[in-house]
């Protein structure tokens, strides 16, 4: 079935150690989105590429970086973790161009910050 | 600019109760409505979609009608079981040209038997 995937599904991570978090997409959508969750809240928008063109929130930390090497897999780098910085991440894809731009989400990896 | 206000949680139901989740738009353009749903520990699932004035979208027994006069997606659904639980979220895409969807702030769903 074509889907996002998003590994791992859980991370740990210890204070100030990178990390990665990789999304897939089988779906060959134009656009990938990388969100934050916290606990009981709507999920957060931090940066989206459309195809290779990046677009970062205004408000989104320094700390993440992302990368995109080609359509299907989409990287959230977190340079120096702290503790404010775990949650659950979602990948999400969308078709792009004209159209309802109906989102596709993975099932999220959550990271713990020790 | 664009905005999704949703009723607050949690909405506590018996089984087999007369779900409604209110939601109301406010939006730029003429936007899509969407119900995603979110199961503990899960990424969002879109649950249902409507793309213009009168539009009912449906999806599992849930059910909503793009309301443009009063800007409004309620989500409703006649009968709940427990595995209905869930966090429920209305959003917005202006097709006008953003690909940023905006969110509403969630409504829990809690089923009982």
């Amino acid at each position: 079935d074509a889907m996002v995937i998003q590994n791992p599904r859980y991370q740990v991570t210890q204070f100030g150690k990178p990390v990665t978090l990789s999304c897939s997409q089988t779906l060959n959508h134009n656009v990938m989105y990388w969100y934050q969750q916290k606990s009981s809240q709507a999920p957060k928008l931090l940066f989206h590429y459309y195809d290779k063109d990046f677009n970062n929130e205004a408000d989104t930390p320094d700390n993440f970086q992302s990368r995109r090497p080609n359509t299907s897999f989409c990287f959230l780098d977190i340079r120096s973790p702290g503790l404010g910085d775990a949650a659950m991440y979602l990948c999400a894809t969308s078709r792009g161009g004209q159209g309802n731009y109906e989102q596709y989400f993975g099932p999220g990896t959550r990271l713990t910050v020790t | 600019g664009n905005s999704v206000t949703q009723m607050e949680g949690p909405v506590t139901l018996s089984e087999e109760a007369f779900l409604t989740i209110n939601c109301t738009y406010t939006a730029t353009g003429y936007p899509s409505l969407f119900w995603y749903v979110q199961y503990p520990g899960e990424g969002l699932q879109l649950l249902l979609k409507a793309t213009k004035a009168d539009d009912k979208g449906s999806n599992k027994g849930f059910e909503a009608t793009y309301r443009k006069e009063t800007t409004s997606f309620h989500l409703e659904k006649g009968s709940v079981q427990v595995s209905d639980s869930a966090v429920y979220f209305c959003a917005l895409s202006d097709r006008g040209g953003s690909y940023i969807p905006t969110f509403g702030r969630g409504t829990s769903l809690i089923v009982h038997p």
